[in-house]
Formats: structure tokens, sequence, C-alpha cells
């Protein structure tokens, strides 16, 4: 079935630095997605991205499918940028989203 | 504003118990998702339902059964507690199919420890 794998597993950086979160996937996505979920567990979507190059905010995703792959660029990272970052592949336009593990980020001060 | 609501927040259960977990949101949403997410792990899904009264099996249905018998609420039994289980289990609700038009919206969680 799809897999779905994320790098690093874990990321300490110092505020303001930037983050590079990895997100490689097995077979072809409809629809890719960046999900933050905060240190008490709630999930909320940073932005969808099946392809190209999209911007929000501090947020910058480039998809690649060709390659299966996909990043998350963290800009001028502060200490409320601290949680788990999940990507999440659907691979048929259905119902069935596969998530990867996460990247666990810490900002300090 | 819109809401999704999971019940209890905490649910500490013994060995072969089975257990409710229940789900309601306000959005009007169609579809409507169960995942369960172990500890450093991604979500996986357990049932999923696109209507009221609709069931459909997730990767992970084995174990547990699913209710939606409104449209608004969706509901969770661990059909029998395995003992040192903990997980977090994570309602969701999208208004159509799948994550095309819009990413789902997601619950607080139920988390679950089993003595």
């Amino acid at each position: 079935g799809q897999q779905v794998q994320q790098s690093p597993a874990s990321l300490v950086l110092q505020e303001g630095e930037n983050a590079e979160l990895q997100c490689n996937f097995s077979s072809t996505a409809t629809q890719l997605q960046w999900f933050y979920q905060s240190p008490g567990g709630s999930l909320v979507s940073l932005l969808s991205n099946p392809s190209g190059t999209k911007h929000t905010g501090r947020l910058t995703s480039t998809t690649v499918t060709k390659e299966r792959r996909s990043s998350l660029h963290i800009s001028s990272s502060q200490t409320t940028d601290s949680g788990t970052y999940l990507c999440a592949i659907d691979p048929t336009g259905g119902y069935k989203v596969v998530f990867g593990s996460g990247t666990r980020l810490l900002v300090s001060p | 504003g819109g809401i999704i609501t999971q019940t209890p927040k905490f649910l500490i259960g013994q060995e072969g118990q089975k257990l409710t977990l229940k789900c309601q949101q306000n959005f009007n949403h169609d579809t409507m998702y169960w995942y369960r997410q172990d500890s450093g792990k991604g979500l996986r899904l357990i049932y999923y339902s696109i209507t009221e009264n609709d069931l459909q099996k997730g990767d992970l249905s084995e174990g547990y059964d699913a209710s939606r018998e409104k449209k608004s609420s969706f509901s969770l039994t661990v059909t029998s507690a395995q003992k040192n289980e903990m997980a977090v289990f994570l309602c969701a609700s999208s208004p159509d199919r799948g994550y095309n038009n819009q990413a789902p919206l997601f619950g607080e969680g139920t988390r679950l420890s089993v003595l």
C-alpha cells in the first residue's frame, strides 16, 4: 500500500532559524496536505499542495509529483511553531488518506 | 462558528471492556472520520461515513464498531479493550469526498488508556 515517509523525525531550532521538512511517498498522489498538530494534540490543515509551489505566510511547500516528494519550509521559526508536522497523501481522490509519522519540531527562544 | 466535540477527552478502561467514544459536529458536513494515533506515529483510518447511516471500513477497523445515526454525530466503539493499550482517537469531518476541496476539520481527541 501507499507509504509516506517523513524526515527528519525530529528537529530542534533556535528561534529565527529556518526549517525544512521532507515528505516522500511511494505512489502517485491526487492530493497532498500538510497538517500541524499542536503539543496538546489538535490537528489543523496548513496547506494543500499536490504539485508545484505554494506559499502561505512563513510557509512554503514544494511538491515534485514525478519524484514523489514534497517539502515544507518554515522561515524565521518562532517558539509557537513547535509541534508535529504531518504530511498526508490521498492516492485515489477518495477517502482513505495515508498519513506520515510526522516531524516533531521544537523551537527554543 | 462550528466545532467538533469529542467526548470524553480522557477514557480509562479495563482489559476486555467495551468502550464508546462520541463525536459531534455542527458544520453540517456529510463526511465524518475516526482515526487512531499511536505515540510518535501518523493517523490511521478506522472508519468513515459519507452520510447518515453509512459506514465504511478503514484499514484499522478490526476490533471496532461505528455508528452514524444522525448526520451530526459519529460514535466509535472499542469492542474489547486490549491491556496496556494507549492511543489518541481523533474524529474529523469534511463537507464532501476525501480531501479534494477542503481538508477535514479535527476534534481535540479522546485519549485512551487501558489498565
